[in-house]
């Protein structure tokens, strides 16, 4: 069965820099594109970034472009997403997903990321 | 880019009853690349239906619809863990945007 473990969010100060790691497991994790989906408190779900199996295909929302940076370590089966420049706008629940021809799926549990001085 | 507007916002009814949720697109959509995904409070969404059909170990009583631009998910009869937030998206190609949700609340 395949499975998402996020980790690495917290409280980070504007201006300030984070990187949030997925760990996947139960499936051949060089064989899937990944991506990250975030929810900010109350809100809907925002698609922040994916990338290839490969790790050499990207996109990003605009929202996050120039300031977020995806990538991946197949021999790790770890998806990372490294942020900086943090804003109060980014401050929500981070899920990474793992992207399947029929949606997205599955989900991990998601980290918290907090965006406060 | 493409945007995904979900009506109603919020539809409240009883168990039982039948629940018909709507995904309206910008621009056409592949049915191939469009999923719908259930978000109870607390927990992570997820996958209900995707690529024209329903993902693993979800009950038949979910079904969806649509091509083009409008889309459509409907659940059968009600039961108590239906109850939830419903999210559309379109993923054939960046960027892969989410309609708003529609809450499926007891009336």
């Amino acid at each position: 069965e395949a499975q998402l473990l996020e980790s690495g969010g917290g409280l980070v100060q504007p201006g300030g820099s984070l990187r949030l790691s997925c760990a996947a497991s139960g499936f051949t994790f060089s064989n899937y594109a990944m991506g990250w989906v975030r929810q900010a408190p109350g809100k809907g779900l925002e698609w922040v970034s994916s990338i290839s199996g490969s790790g050499s295909g990207t996109n990003y929302a605009d929202s996050v472009k120039g300031r977020f940076t995806i990538s991946r370590d197949n021999s790790k089966n770890t998806l990372y997403l490294q942020m900086s420049s943090l804003r109060a706008e980014d401050a929500a629940v981070y899920y990474c997903v793992k992207g399947e021809t029929s949606g997205w799926f599955p989900w991990g549990q998601g980290t918290l990321v907090t965006v406060s001085s | 880019e493409i945007v995904l507007t979900q009506s109603p916002g919020t539809l409240s009814l009883s168990p039982g009853e039948r629940a018909t949720l709507s995904c309206r697109a910008s621009q056409s959509v592949s049915s191939s690349y469009l999923a719908w995904y259930q978000q109870k409070p607390g927990q992570a969404p997820r996958l209900i239906y995707g690529a024209s059909s329903r993902a693993t170990g979800i009950p038949d009583r979910f079904s969806g619809s649509g091509s083009g631009t409008d889309f459509t998910l409907t659940i059968s009869r009600l039961e108590p863990e239906d109850f939830a937030v419903y999210y559309c998206q379109h993923y054939g190609s960046s960027p892969f945007t989410f309609g708003p949700g529609t809450k499926v609340d007891i009336k």
